[in-house]
């Protein structure tokens, strides 16, 4: 079955820092999504991305926020600043035209 | 805005019985699917089931299944004949409001951790 692969798996950073978070979604999928789920808490919607552009983003999804799709395969988030409050899991996930969500396994990001 | 409501945080079952877990949500969309993950501690969404809004039949998936109360807004999750392994955190989702872009990004509640006693 496709999968959605996401790395690093886990990435420690000085605050500060600037990471980037990589995604392969699935190869047909059209749609390409980032959440967080800061520990103990629930899955926040970050942003959506289609047709290479960003489609909808949420109130989370600042000026420290980008995504890009640099080569038709990858999806990259970066945090341009890291702050200690944007320790978390990240999640990517795809879907195609219908609502076949797939999530990865997630990066946990630890800022210390 | 989207909610979904999870009104139980915690349950627990024992070995081999049946539970079930609460969810609500609210959208103005006639046509959309519901889904139930699992997050383990490892920390993966795992997808359980999912329900497609326009079917009546409730979806099943081996010792998973739903009951889809449309007009209530309601979809729980029956796991019966528990497992060990059920033991997770799991979360009703449903997509967003349809807002032009066609995102569909899922709202999630807040989770209710399963606990399995032996």
């Amino acid at each position: 079955e496709p999968e959605v692969t996401q790395t690093p798996s886990h990435q420690v950073t000085q605050m500060g820092q600037e990471v980037i978070l990589r995604c392969v979604p699935i190869s047909n999928h059209l749609y390409f999504y980032w959440y967080r789920q800061i520990l103990g808490q629930k899955v926040e919607f970050l942003v959506s991305f289609y047709n290479n552009e960003i489609s909808e983003k949420s109130e989370i999804f600042d000026d420290q926020f980008s995504v890009e799709r640099p080569d038709g395969s990858n999806f990259t988030l970066k945090i341009r600043s890291t702050k200690l409050e944007d320790s978390a899991m990240y999640f990517c996930a795809s879907r195609g035209q219908a609502y076949g969500y797939t999530f990865g396994s997630g990066t946990r990001l630890t800022v210390v | 805005a989207q909610t979904v409501t999870q009104s139980q945080p915690e349950m627990s079952v024992q070995e081999a019985e049946t539970v079930t877990l609460s969810c609500t949500y609210d959208t103005s969309e006639s046509d959309y699917y519901l889904f139930w993950y699992k997050q383990p501690p490892s920390r993966q969404m795992i997808l359980v089931i999912r329900q497609e809004a326009y079917k009546q039949q409730n979806a099943t998936e081996n010792r998973f299944s739903v009951n889809f109360q449309k007009a209530a807004k309601s979809f729980s999750l029956k796991i019966s004949d528990s497992q060990l392994g059920d033991a997770a955190m799991y979360f009703c989702a449903c997509p967003s409001t349809y807002s032009g872009a066609g995102s569909y990004q899922l709202t999630f509640g807040k989770g209710t951790k399963l606990s399995v006693i032996p």
